[in-house]
């Protein structure tokens, strides 16, 4: 049973320039979760998707999208980036109306911004 | 909104020693918590959840938790910690306000395990 993948694993980017990760869920789930985890902090929600939908948003700017696959796959798009985008990005999936809706995460991408 | 509190950045035991790492939740709605675990340079691992159907929650590896309510606590232990227990352990609650069960996550406590 596969679990949460992300690609790619690590990141460089310089101020201004735009990226996108990826993530592809756990077998059978139909949610995505985006999480951004600064050094030294506990992951900070951005964003769910749900039938390619964004379902709910965290404190985040515009310069953060994303977008739902129907094979429920999801990207993170980041534009104009900033020295503070540097963070681990973590993708969690989870299956509605599983009762908990438990997230599973994956390994993440760590981005560096300079 | 639901927030967790978790005292203690840091937290160093003895290999064998007890594990307990504090965390208190704020909630307005009965809760659902969690704990993760993140070993250097991973993603996160549930370790276990409370969902109301027992306070006592059993997880992996050894940990359990207990949810006291008349303390908004869900503190995480281990009975005889490992030096492969080395790792920042983190407390969450589910929001479900907007729709959504996002996480809130504490600031985790990092776990040193001494020879």
């Amino acid at each position: 049973d596969a679990g949460v993948t992300q690609s790619p694993t690590h990141l460089i980017k310089t101020r201004g320039q735009q990226v996108t990760l990826r993530c592809s869920p756990k077998s059978g789930h139909d949610t995505v979760s985006w999480y951004q985890q600064a050094l030294g902090q506990g992951p900070q929600f951005i964003f769910q998707y749900y039938e390619e939908e964004e379902r709910q948003r965290g404190n985040f700017p515009d310069r953060f999208s994303g977008h739902q696959f129907p094979n429920y796959s999801s990207e993170l798009n980041v534009n104009a980036l900033l020295l503070g985008d540097s963070a681990l990005y973590l993708c969690a999936s989870s299956l509605v109306g599983a009762g908990t809706d438990t997230q599973y995460f994956g390994p993440g991408t760590r981005l560096t911004v300079l | 909104a639901q927030s967790v509190t978790q005292l203690g950045s840091h937290v160093s035991v003895s290999e064998g020693a007890l594990v307990l790492l504090r965390c208190n939740y704020s909630s307005s709605v009965p809760p659902y918590l969690f704990w993760y675990v993140q070993y250097p340079n991973q993603g996160l691992q549930l370790l276990l959840k409370y969902t109301s159907a027992a306070t006592l929650v059993k997880g992996i590896n050894g940990f359990e938790a207990e949810f006291k309510k008349s303390e908004t606590s869900f503190h995480l232990t281990k009975p005889s910690a490992h030096m492969s227990d080395a790792a920042e352990y983190f407390c969450a609650v589910s929001d479900s306000q907007g729709g959504s069960e996002k996480l809130v996550f504490g600031k985790g406590t990092k776990l040193t395990v001494n020879p």
